[in-house]
């Protein structure tokens, strides 16, 4: 099936770094998405992609659709402190007729005042 | 607003009970799912319904119940056979379009006595 790779597993940053991160997959997606998760909170949408080699910010956030479409990427610019938490990428479930979405497994981040 | 809520916050479950997590949306969204999270795991789904008094199972569906008898409500119940649920439950719900965005509630901690 299906698998999305997410790298890194966790990252620790000092405040006002930049931070990249990146999701691969085994197969080919039409789209990407990239979710936030705040501790003890359900995750929250970031970054929708829909086109190969979209590039699509939010605030600090930018986030890109790979030009193979098997790979996104993440970047926050100037961390702060409430940038902490576990991001994850999805995209669609190949299985047919499904509106299902297959996700990573995050990256955790870590933010040093 | 428009948004998914979870009740309870946290729950605690005795050995041989079976408990019901609420998962309510007005967002008049189709498609509905529960999702399991344990710390390192990321997100593994337990049960899915893309329409009324339909479902399907996910991939983690033993010792989980659901049912969906209208469109906004969408409870999973915990049942006895689940051995090992101390997790963090998510429901989420999405229109029926393939990748389109999940949007999840805030969660539901799961603890046994």
């Amino acid at each position: 099936g299906q698998q999305l790779n997410q790298s890194p597993q966790s990252m620790f940053i000092q405040e006002g770094e930049d931070v990249s991160m990146n999701c691969t997959s085994s197969s080919i997606f039409n789209t990407w998405l990239w979710y936030k998760q705040d501790p003890g909170e359900g995750p929250v949408l970031l970054i929708a992609l829909y086109k190969a080699g979209e590039l699509t910010s939010n605030g600090r956030l930018t986030a890109q659709f790979g030009i193979t479409r098997k790979d996104s990427f993440l970047n926050i610019s100037a961390s702060i402190p409430s940038d902490v938490g576990i991001y994850f990428c999805a995209g669609p479930y190949s299985g047919a007729g499904s509106y299902q979405l297959t996700f990573g497994k995050g990256t955790k981040l870590s933010v040093i005042p | 607003d428009g948004g998914i809520t979870q009740s309870p916050k946290y729950l605690f479950r005795k050995e041989g009970q079976n408990v019901t997590l609420s998962c309510e949306q007005n967002l008049n969204h189709d498609a509905m799912y529960w999702y399991r999270q344990d710390p390192g795991q990321g997100l593994r789904l337990i049960y899915y319904s893309q329409i009324v008094n339909d479902f399907q199972k996910g991939d983690i569906a033993e010792g989980y119940s659901v049912s969906r008898e209208k469109k906004e409500s969408f409870p999973l119940t915990v049942t006895s056979a689940q051995k090992n649920p101390t997790a963090f439950y998510l429901c989420a719900s999405s229109v029926n379009r393939v990748g389109q965005p999940q949007h999840f509630g805030d969660g539901t901690r799961l603890s046994i006595l």
